[in-house]
C-alpha cells in the first residue's frame, strides 16, 4: 500500500515563526499536493508539484511556498507564520497523467497547525 | 456559488438505514472521486468515477455526467461508516481537483 507520511500531527508555533511541514511518499508517485481544510470549506489547494523541482500554485498559495528537491518528499513553508494559518494541513500525492492507470489520490493523516 | 456542492451538510441516520449523500458541479469534468474521513484527519480515497455505477462492498457510487450530479449510497448503514464524506472533481484538462466542503454522516447504533 501507498503510504504518505507527514512529520507531525500536531504544531504549536507563535505568530512570525518560520514553520516548516514536511511530507514523504513511498511510491514513486510524480504529483504530489499540499492542501488546508477549514471547517465549512472543504480542502484547498495550496500547492502542487508534478516533478522533482517543479511546482505550480494552488488556488491560496498567499503566505506559503514550498520545496521538492527530491521525488519523494514534498515540503510546505510558511515563511512567517501568522494566525490565519491555522488550520489542518494534508498532503497528497498520485501518479502522473500519462502513468495513471487508476487515478488514485492518497493522503497522508494530516498536520494540524495552531499558530498563536 | 461554489464549483461543488455537497448535501445534506449533516446527516444522522441509525443503523441499517439506506443513505445518500449528493454531490453536484457546474464544470465539466473528467472525473469525480468520492473520499472518506474519518475523526483525526486521515481521507481515504473510496471510488473515482468517469461515468456510470460503482460497487464496493456497502458502498455505491454513480455519476450522470448530463445533469452534473452524483451520489454515494450506503446500504445497510453501521456505526463505522461515521465519517465526512467528500466530493471531488477534475477538470477536463489539469490535474487539480475541486473539493466540496463534506457531508458529516453520524450512524447511531
Amino acid at each position: 500500500d501507498v503510504k504518505v507520511t507527514q512529520s507531525s500531527r500536531y504544531l504549536v508555533k507563535r505568530t512570525g515563526e518560520k514553520v516548516f511541514l514536511e511530507c514523504v511518499q513511498d511510491m514513486d508517485h510524480e504529483n504530489m499536493f499540499w492542501y488546508r481544510q477549514d471547517p465549512g470549506l472543504g480542502l484547498r489547494l495550496i500547492y502542487f508539484s508534478y516533478d522533482v523541482k517543479m511546482k505550480e500554485k494552488g488556488d491560496i498559495p498567499e503566505g506559503y511556498s514550498v520545496s521538492r528537491e527530491k521525488k519523494e518528499r514534498f515540503s510546505l513553508i510558511l515563511e512567517s507564520a501568522s494566525t490565519n494559518q491555522t488550520s489542518m494541513y494534508l498532503c497528497a500525492s498520485s501518479l502522473a497523467l500519462r502513468r495513471r492507470l487508476n487515478e488514485k489520490l492518497f493522503f497522508g493523516s494530516g498536520t494540524q497547525l495552531s499558530v498563536l | 456559488k461554489n464549483e461543488v456542492e455537497q448535501s445534506p451538510q449533516n446527516l444522522t441516520a441509525q443503523e441499517g438505514e439506506f443513505i445518500t449523500i449528493n454531490c453536484s458541479y457546474s464544470v465539466g469534468i473528467s472525473a469525480l472521486h468520492w473520499l472518506q474521513q474519518h475523526p483525526g484527519g486521515g481521507i481515504v480515497s473510496l471510488f473515482m468515477l468517469s461515468s456510470g455505477k460503482k460497487k464496493h462492498g456497502r458502498l455505491i457510487a454513480t455519476i450522470n455526467i448530463q445533469e452534473k450530479h452524483s451520489s454515494l449510497h450506503i446500504t445497510a448503514s453501521h456505526p463505522r461508516d461515521s465519517a465526512v464524506y467528500i466530493c471531488a472533481v477534475r477538470g477536463e484538462y489539469g490535474n487539480k481537483l475541486v473539493f466540496g466542503a463534506g457531508t458529516i454522516l453520524r450512524v447511531k447504533s
